[in-house]
C-alpha cells in the first residue's frame, strides 16, 4: 500500500533552516509527482508547489520563491522541502502529497499524504 | 483566508445525513473537479471523492459529491462516529495555477 511517512516535529531559532523529509513506499517512487502543502495555526491549506520526481524539475507556488527548495534522493525514494532563514510566521504543519493521473481526463490530483510535519519557529 | 469558502463547523447525530459546502469562484470550482479529503485527527488526509463525485475504492457510498457552478458539496449520509473527522476541498485554480483549499469544515458527531 502507498505511504508518505513525513520526519517529526522540528523546533527552530528565527533564521535557520530546517529540511523535511518524506519517503515513499508501496508504488515506483519516480512515477507520481511530489507536492508540498502548508497548514498555519488556525488557517487553511496553502499549496506550495511540486516536484518532479523523474527529472528533478520544482514548480514553486506563488509565495513559495526564494527561500523553498525542494529536492529529491530517488534512491532512498525521499522528497525534501527545505526551508532557510526561518521566520515565526514559517510555524506550520507542512504535508507531502502525491499526485497521480486520472486515466479518464488525464489530469492530477492528490492521492495520498503524509501524516504532516509541525515545524516551530521560536527563539 | 481561503480562496474557497467551507463552513468552519457542522455537526450532526448518528444515522442523519449532513451537507459540507465548497464555494469557489469561476477560476477554480467552476472550471475544474473538486476534490475532497477527510482527515481523521492526528492522521493524513485521506481521499474521498474525486472527479466532483467519484468515490475512491474502499469509501463508503455513504460519502457523496456534486458540484453545481462555482459551488460543491459532500454529504454524507447514515452518520457514524468514526465520520467524526475534518473535511476539506480542494479544486485547480486556473487564475492563480495552483491549487486552492477550502478552509477546512470540523464535524461533530453528537
Amino acid at each position: 500500500q502507498v505511504q508518505l511517512v513525513q520526519s517529526g516535529s522540528d523546533l527552530k531559532k528565527p533564521g535557520a533552516s530546517v529540511k523535511v523529509s518524506c519517503k515513499a513506499s508501496g508504488y515506483t517512487f519516480t512515477s507520481s509527482g511530489m507536492n508540498w502543502v502548508r497548514q498555519a495555526p488556525g488557517q487553511g491549506l496553502e499549496w506550495m508547489g511540486w516536484i518532479n520526481t523523474k527529472t528533478g524539475n520544482p514548480t514553486y507556488a506563488q509565495g513559495f520563491t526564494g527561500r523553498f527548495v525542494f529536492s529529491l534522493d530517488t534512491s532512498v525514494s525521499t522528497a525534501y522541502l527545505q526551508i532557510s532563514s526561518l521566520k515565526a510566521e514559517d510555524t506550520a504543519v507542512y504535508y507531502c502529497a502525491r499526485v497521480d493521473r486520472d486515466p479518464l481526463t488525464g489530469l492530477y490530483y492528490f492521492d495520498y499524504w503524509g501524516q504532516g510535519t509541525l515545524v516551530t519557529v521560536s527563539s | 483566508q481561503s480562496v474557497v469558502t467551507q463552513p468552519p463547523s457542522a455537526s450532526g447525530t448518528p444515522g442523519q445525513r449532513v451537507t459540507i459546502s465548497c464555494s469557489g469562484s469561476n477560476s477554480n470550482i467552476g472550471s475544474n473537479y473538486v476534490y475532497w479529503y477527510q482527515q481523521l485527527p492526528g492522521t493524513a488526509p485521506k481521499l474521498l471523492i474525486y472527479r466532483n463525485n467519484q468515490r475512491p475504492s474502499g469509501v463508503p457510498d455513504r460519502f457523496s459529491g456534486s458540484k453545481s457552478g462555482t459551488s460543491a458539496s459532500l454529504a454524507i449520509s447514515g452518520l457514524r462516529s468514526e465520520d467524526e473527522a475534518d473535511y476539506f476541498c480542494a479544486a485547480w485554480d486556473d487564475s492563480l495555477s495552483g491549487w486552492v483549499f477550502g478552509g477546512g469544515t470540523e464535524l461533530t458527531v453528537l
